[in-house]
């Protein structure tokens, strides 16, 4: 079956830090994601992407969020300034046009120190 | 608001045994409904996917149930393995790509 893949697995950064989260959804999925889960809680919905503009986000997804997906295949969560609070798993997640079936990639592991 | 709850919040079988877990959502309009099984530090796989008009799914030991009426849906898994063990999360889509998650059952199953 066809994956999404998410580099770095493991990211540790220093607060105040900018990181970039990157995804290659599967080839001819239109609609991509980017869901962040804490420890121990519930899968969070942070944006959604279709068509090169963001489609919609949470209330999460704030300024100091950005989506990019700079060459058709890449697709990057990019957080200007890291803070403590945003130490989590983010999910990077595609769905083709029609077939309502989200497939997540394995997760890249934010920790912010 | 679209929610999706589901109970229990975490479980503990022993292995060999059953469990049944609940999903109650209240997302409209709705398109279809999906179970996923997360594995500790893995993303979501979907394990099945039950659409308005179906009522009984069943994919190896995993049998899914949707009640359209009462907007409730059911995973029951059978005679439970310990790689059973992981956090199931209903999920509903609600067409235009709108997609509402659970709030996840853990499951542990233990020898």
């Amino acid at each position: 079956e066809p994956e999404v893949t998410q580099t770095p697995s493991h990211q540790v950064t220093q607060m105040g830090q900018e990181v970039i989260l990157r995804c290659v959804p599967i080839s001819n999925h239109l609609y991509f994601y980017w869901y962040r889960q804490i420890l121990g809680q519930k899968v969070e919905f942070l944006v959604s992407f279709y068509n090169n503009e963001i489609s919609e986000k949470s209330e999460i997804f704030d300024d100091q969020f950005s989506v990019e997906r700079p060459d058709g295949s890449n697709f990057t969560l990019k957080i200007r300034s890291t803070k403590l609070e945003d130490s989590a798993m983010y999910f990077c997640a595609s769905m083709s046009s029609g077939h309502e079936k989200l497939f997540f990639g394995s997760g890249t592991q934010l920790s912010v120190l | 608001k679209n929610q999706v709850e589901q109970s229990p919040q975490s479980l503990i079988i022993l292995e060999g045994k059953n469990c049944t877990l609940q999903c109650n959502y209240t997302v409209s309009p709705f398109s279809n409904l999906r179970w996923y099984k997360q594995d500790t530090g893995r993303g979501p796989v979907s394990l099945t996917i039950m659409t308005f008009s179906e009522n009984t799914k069943s994919n190896g030991r995993y049998t899914a149930t949707l009640d359209a009426d009462t907007k409730q849906s059911s995973l029951h898994i059978t005679a439970s393995q310990l790689s059973d063990s992981a956090s199931y999360i209903c999920v509903v889509y609600g067409g235009y790509q709108k997609v509402t998650f659970g709030t996840g059952t853990k499951l542990q199953v233990i020898p």
